[in-house]
């Protein structure tokens, strides 16, 4: 157990839709992650939040937003929901900002868009 | 960005020593190598991270050469738990930003 919780566990949807996924990051992390794993794209980072402020952007879509609340916890929003969309969804956090610090990953969040 | 190449996969029976080798050509002067473990279904978990030469922890070593073009992951005396996807993670930092580059992954299978 990572320490980092994520909810829901499975989530099925239809295109078109809109859903949120939440991310509880480890007690005392700053730092929270969102990747999306695929089949054919592997394991891509999406954006970094770092204390309530977005800190770095990797390959997110404009559909997608994402923030971290006060309370350090952060949710994913996905839209307008395509078939392609479908994946693993891992948030992960760490202590502090640097890159190179340790990340510790969520069990996930498995989409399934129909 | 750093990208990475490493084995899509590889075998080994137990007890054995296994090296999992990653490319990174382009590597910058301040990144970072990282290796993560994922098992089907869960997310990845930290083994082994280093800058140059050799590091070494409970689990696993880190070879780095001197040119830092690439690395290998060492695993000693493989058990069948070990069976999982190995990624090799170049990071990169910078002013402003935080570039973060998996490769495709190994998937490493331990035989009885």
């Amino acid at each position: 157990d990572s320490g980092v919780t994520q909810t829901p566990k499975h989530l099925i949807t239809a295109t078109g839709q809109r859903v949120t996924l939440r991310c509880s990051p480890r007690s005392g992390d700053l730092s929270v992650y969102w990747y999306q794993q695929s089949l054919d794209q592997g394991l891509q980072f999406l954006i970094q939040y770092y204390n309530g402020e977005e800190r770095a952007k990797g390959n997110i879509l404009e559909r997608f937003s994402a923030q971290q609340f006060p309370d350090l916890h952060s949710e994913l929003n996905l839209s307008s929901l395509e078939l392609g969309d479908s994946a693993l969804y891992f948030c992960a956090s760490s202590v502090g900002d640097r890159s190179q610090e340790t990340q510790y990953f969520g069990p996930g969040t498995r989409l399934l868009v129909l | 960005l750093a990208k990475t190449t490493q084995p899509i996969s590889m075998d080994s029976y137990e007890g054995q020593e296994v090296n999992i080798t990653c490319s990174h050509n382009n590597i910058a002067t301040n990144d970072y190598i990282t290796w993560y473990q994922q098992f089907p279904s869960q997310g990845p978990r930290f083994i082994i991270q280093g800058y140059k030469t050799k590091v070494t922890n409970e689990v696993a070593s880190l070879f780095i050469p001197a040119d830092r073009k690439s690395s290998t992951l060492s695993l000693p005396r493989v058990s069948l738990s070990d069976t999982a996807v190995y990624y090799c993670l170049v990071v990169r930092s910078g002013a402003g930003s935080y570039q973060l580059t998996f490769g495709k992954g190994t998937k490493l299978s331990v035989i009885p």
